[in-house]
């Protein structure tokens, strides 16, 4: 069946980098962009990027240019989110999505980034 | 970027009665790209809806969308027990950012 599984919770000192993945299996993974959502505690969902696996191509959300980079290694169906210069804001659940004319149809489990000095 | 507003933030009703969720987006969406989303504590959002009025795969008939334009509306007849939870639209496809509204929490009354 298709899923997307996401790698472990992470805890990061404020201005250090984290990287997160998103194994894709059950689908042809070049076929469907991968988007990121993340989730802070008690809030509601925040569109983070995406990025076309095919080619590569990526759109970020505004707010996080400059920062975050999504990436993927299609020999192993992974997208990747890297994101730099964490904040206490940046604690959230992150979620990567498969996304398409069918909406985001498919979700990881989620990965948790905690940021905490 | 489109900012989708929905309405009520909070929505109390008893299983059985009917949901009637609203999302009002501040320009015209296109109906093909408007989505819903059942969110329950401790987990990932799990689509309902797609192009406004699809069901997506395994969702129950008691849930439809509908709308064009600025404004779409989730019900949900008959609500069972599992219903209960948080409930976003979405905007997605090739406007960039996709957006969500903040969600309507669907509680027992």
């Amino acid at each position: 069946q298709v899923q997307m599984v996401q790698s472990g919770a992470e805890v990061k000192k404020p201005g250090a980098s984290v990287r997160v993945s998103c194994k894709a299996s059950g689908y042809t993974f070049t076929d469907q962009h991968i988007h990121w959502v993340r989730q802070a505690p008690g809030q509601g969902l925040e569109w983070v990027g995406r990025i076309n696996p095919n080619r590569g191509g990526t759109d970020y959300a505004q707010k996080f240019q400059g920062r975050v980079t999504m990436t993927r290694d299609t020999s192993i169906s992974t997208a990747y989110l890297d994101l730099n210069w964490l904040t206490f804001d940046d604690t959230a659940v992150y979620y990567c999505a498969r996304g398409g004319v069918f909406a985001f149809d498919v979700w990881g489990q989620g990965t948790l980034v905690t940021v905490s000095s | 970027e489109i900012v989708l507003t929905q309405s009520p933030g909070t929505l109390s009703l008893s299983p059985g009665e009917r949901a009637t969720l609203s999302c009002r987006a501040s320009q015209s969406v296109s109906s093909a790209y408007l989505g819903w989303y059942q969110q329950k504590p401790g987990q990932a959002p799990r689509l309902l809806i797609y192009g406004a009025s699809n069901r997506a795969t395994g969702i129950p008939d008691r849930f439809s969308g509908s709308g064009s334009g600025t404004d779409f509306t989730l019900t949900i007849n008959r609500l069972e027990p599992e219903d209960f939870a948080v409930y976003y639209c979405q905007q997605y496809g090739t406007s960039h950012p996709n957006t969500f509204g903040q969600g309507t929490k669907l509680q027992i009354k």
